[in-house]
């Protein structure tokens, strides 16, 4: 069974730099999207971006510039890079896997989620 | 972007009666070549991550109850839950795949 867990800081600055992992553990990281989603308090849930295991990443153009997501097979984590954080970037971040080896393809496997505090 | 608009945002219904949740795409999310609707459904509870249901518009996912049934192509889906049980209590999002990921707003389901 695929299980997914990802692990932060809790607590940001304004305008720092959030960094989050993901780890993957009991299944294969190969030929699958892994993604970054997100869900801020009390409101739905939005697609931040992903990475496949060949290096190939793709973004949501709402957050493009201020993202990116790198990927260490060896390790068995993908990470998330979100820069100049605001109070508007807190929410519980999602790590998830997709179904197959398409883009085109649902989320099967999610971790639980860690919450994410924008704050000084 | 493609934008996924559900209705309605909330639903409350009887134990043993019928629940529907409509989704709606801002465009046709549906590939005529192949016959298939790039179109998901999740449910969530408190607390926990969205866990996959429904895909390809209308395929339930292992272990998901025969009670719940998706339908719909191009740019309308519905979620049906034939008979609302107490377990059923959750939000539930629909999602395109077509083009990235979008996800409807979500629609919360309760007991009346």
């Amino acid at each position: 069974q695929v299980q997914l867990q990802e692990s932060g800081p809790g607590l940001v600055k304004p305008s720092e730099t959030l960094s989050l992992t993901c780890t993957v553990s009991g299944g294969s990281i190969s030929s699958y999207y892994w993604s970054w989603i997100r869900q801020p308090p009390g409101k739905g849930l939005e697609w931040i971006g992903y990475i496949h295991y060949s290096g190939t990443a793709n973004y949501n153009p709402a957050l493009r510039s201020r993202v990116s997501i790198s990927l260490d097979t060896s390790q068995r984590q993908f990470s998330l890079r979100l820069t100049s954080v605001s109070a508007a970037d807190t929410a519980v971040y999602y790590c998830a896997r997709s179904k197959s080896s398409s883009s085109r393809s649902p989320f099967d496997f999610w971790g639980q989620g860690t919450p994410i505090t924008v704050s000084s | 972007d493609i934008v996924m608009t559900q209705s309605p945002d909330s639903l409350a219904v009887s134990l043993g009666e019928r629940a529907a949740i409509n989704c709606k795409s801002s465009q046709n999310i549906s590939y005529s070549s192949n016959n298939r609707s790039y179109l998901a459904w999740y449910q969530q509870k408190p607390e926990q991550p969205p866990k996959l249901f429904i895909s390809w518009a209308s395929t339930r996912e292992s272990g998901v109850p025969d009670r719940f049934s998706g339908s719909g192509s191009e740019t309308d889906f519905t979620l049906t839950i034939t008979s609302l049980q107490p377990e059923d209590v959750a939000l539930y999002y629909c999602q395109q795949y077509f083009s990235g990921w979008t996800f409807g707003q979500g629609t919360k389901v309760e007991v009346k």
